[in-house]
């Protein structure tokens, strides 16, 4: 089956530093690939939409300055939080989607917990 | 229904019981609908997606149902197993996932 790495699982920073988390597709290209954040006790809510070459779309209250994303090849998205704060602390997780075939499934990686101090 | 609503929240069944979970969705707009299997520390699984109302999907023990025009999911487990403990999550949508909050199950052997 189609399979998403995520990099790192966990990272602990101070509060201004920036944090880059990476999502592989290791076994399928993938034009589009999707990043999702989770507070506890709420539902994964849609963060922005990747797309290689191509600016990603940010969903309504994520400010793209802050999560800025970079879909360089069809196998590889990253997320970097800059000057992150402990409110951005959360579990960040990624998906993609392969081309052709059943395009409706998304395949995630296995998530990347950010705490903040 | 505004959002994507999962219940219950949680359940604790014995080895062998058999369970169910409900997904209630908008059930305008719909395009489809997503049910995932997430263990600790592991991706989420892709265990079912369905489009057509009146659909029913099966893999091994786990079957689903659809009903698009009421907007609900009927997940199923039959004789569940301590290996089924996991939170299942449901979805709707294409591209732009809408999730519930889960419900986590616990098996008990």
């Amino acid at each position: 089956g189609a399979v998403v790495s995520q990099h790192p699982s966990r990272v602990i920073c101070k509060s201004g530093t920036s944090v880059k988390i990476e999502c592989r597709s290791l076994d399928f290209q993938a034009t589009t690939m999707f990043w999702y954040r989770q507070f506890p006790k709420q539902s994964l809510m849609l963060m922005a939409t990747s797309n290689e070459g191509s600016k990603a779309t940010y969903e309504q209250g994520v400010e793209k300055d802050k999560f800025l994303i970079n879909h360089a090849s069809l196998t590889l998205s990253t997320l970097t939080v800059t000057s992150a704060h402990p409110e951005d602390s959360s579990f960040y997780i990624c998906s993609a989607r392969p081309p052709g075939g059943n395009q409706e499934t998304q395949y995630f990686g296995p998530g990347t917990r950010l705490l903040v101090l | 229904i505004l959002n994507v609503e999962q219940s219950p929240q949680s359940l604790h069944v014995q080895e062998g019981d058999s369970t169910n979970f409900t997904c209630s969705f908008p059930s305008s707009n719909f395009y489809a609908l997503h049910w995932y299997r997430w263990e600790t520390a592991k991706s989420p699984e892709a265990l079912f997606v369905m489009t057509l109302n009146g659909d029913e999907k099966k893999k091994g023990r786990i079957s689903a149902t659809l009903n698009t025009k009421e907007g609900y999911s009927y997940l199923y487990i039959k004789g569940s197993q301590p290996e089924d403990s996991a939170t299942y999550l449901c979805a709707s949508g294409f591209q732009k996932l809408v999730f519930g909050t889960g419900t986590r199950l616990l098996v008990s052997p």
